[in-house]
């Protein structure tokens, strides 16, 4: 079975500053790694994924994630946050040929003006 | 852009009665999924459903819980006789039929409460 965990519940940071939400995952196979992000009230919103190839993954909102296969990280990272970048952040998995998300319990994103 | 669209947005329910949760899946679709969320805890996977049939189901997914495709557009979730535990938001997901590692698409959710 596979694991994420995310080692941050909270993460205040200023606006205009860079921020990293962090991820780690455990799997005995190869996985798909995600991240969604939850604004209020809403739903799951697909933010990247990385199914293989080039570890540096570019999502939408300018958000960036980097696989790291040793380290069995998937840090969220983006180099200048707004306001609207207040949300929840969950980071997901799925194993190869197994589409079930496991998912982490989030991050709180918290934008200070 | 297509999305997945629950209803209602939220249900209030006795303990003991029985919920249907509604979805409609994006039209070409193929595998669905229902989620739920505990307030404050994480995600957690319940069950997933292709040409059919139940594919896989987690141990949350016990005989109380059923899942139906009633007709070419709804994905239904029943839960039978409610208990005060399953309040939560429920979340239900589709991805396309094609490639592995497709990305499962979200609903807003329905807010299930049980008094």
């Amino acid at each position: 079975a596979q694991s994420v965990t995310q080692l941050d519940s909270q993460v205040p940071v200023f606006e205009e500053a860079p921020v990293e939400l962090r991820c780690n995952y455990s799997s005995s196979v190869s996985v798909y790694l995600f991240w969604y992000v939850q604004y209020p009230n809403q739903g799951l919103q697909l933010l990247l994924k990385y199914l293989s190839g080039s570890t540096l993954v570019k999502g939408i909102n300018g958000f960036e994630a980097e696989f790291n296969k040793s380290q069995t990280s998937f840090h969220l990272r983006k180099p200048s946050v707004h306001i609207s970048d207040t949300a929840e952040y969950f980071c997901a998995v799925s194993r190869f040929g197994n589409e079930k998300l496991t998912f982490g319990t989030g991050t709180r994103l918290t934008i200070i003006p | 852009e297509p999305e997945v669209t629950q209803t209602p947005s939220h249900q209030v329910t006795q303990m003991g009665q029985e919920v249907i949760l509604r979805c409609v899946p994006i039209s070409n679709h193929l595998y669905f999924y229902w989620y739920r969320q505990i307030l404050g805890q994480k995600v957690e996977f319940l069950v997933s459903f292709y040409n059919n049939e139940i594919s896989e189901k987690s141990e949350i997914f016990d005989d109380q819980f059923s899942v139906e495709r009633p007709d070419g557009s709804n994905f239904t979730l029943k839960i039978r006789s409610t208990k005060l535990e399953d309040s939560a938001m429920y979340f239900c997901a589709s991805r396309p039929g094609t490639g592995d590692g497709q990305p499962q698409h979200f609903g807003d959710g329905t807010r299930l409460s049980i008094l």
